[in-house]
């Protein structure tokens, strides 16, 4: 267990319809980051928050929108779906801003039919 | 931009057969190098890493991997596989400097057979 949370853990869902997931980083961990596997593109870099602000934005599309708040917790919100959003969505976490370990959550499947 | 290549997409070998999977990876600065597994349906779990030091690092579960800062390489050892090492296997690359951003290869895919 990397101590990182994510929900759900699996997620079905129409094209068009807009989700949220949410992570929980490793107690005491500032920066949060958010990837995303596919078989096509393997994983991808999308967004990485440090302490509720935007550090670095990577592969992210501009249906797709990020937040960290106070309480760290983070949340990836994905809108207009298509199908080739189908994919797993990792969260991660490491200490401080330029933290050198990052450690995953489980994922949230993402499946959009 | 650093990018990373991990040449071989899948390996299969007998338990007991040595390991090695490749990794290189382009970026003109200091770097911090990892090796990530991931299990079947499970989360990627860090296996080693590597800041700076000794070039060979040691990880979990006998795996080890050793720096080449000449050929740009960061490969993956373990002497003597078993089934349970089955999984696919991820080589990252952050940059030391301000942006820590993770970028990952591609991936390959070990199969051990009993």
């Amino acid at each position: 267990d990397s101590g990182v949370t994510q929900t759900p853990k699996h997620l079905i869902t129409a094209t068009g319809q807009r989700v949220t997931l949410r992570c929980s980083p490793r107690s005491g961990d500032l920066s949060v980051y958010w990837y995303q596997q596919s078989l096509d593109q393997g994983l991808q870099f999308l967004i990485h928050y440090y302490n509720g602000e935007e550090r670095a934005k990577g592969n992210i599309l501009e249906r797709f929108s990020a937040q960290q708040f106070p309480d760290l917790h983070s949340e990836l919100n994905l809108s207009s779906l298509e199908l080739g959003d189908s994919a797993l969505y990792f969260c991660a976490s490491t200490e401080g801003p330029s933290g050198n370990t990052i450690y995953f959550g489980e994922g949230s499947w993402l499946t959009v039919v | 931009a650093q990018s990373v290549s991990q040449h071989n997409h899948h390996v299969i070998l007998s338990e007991a057969a040595s390991l090695e999977l490749g990794c290189n990876y382009s970026y003109g600065g200091t770097v911090n190098l990892f090796w990530y597994v991931q299990y079947p349906g499970q989360h990627l779990q860090l296996l080693l890493k590597y800041f700076s030091g000794d070039p060979l690092v040691k990880g979990i579960k006998g795996f080890e991997a050793e720096f080449i800062k000449s050929k740009f390489s960061f490969n993956l050892r373990k002497p003597s596989v078993q089934w349970s090492d089955t999984a696919e296997y991820f080589c990252a690359v952050m940059d030391a400097g301000s942006a820590r951003q993770l970028t990952f290869g591609s991936g390959t895919q070990l199969t051990v057979l009993p």
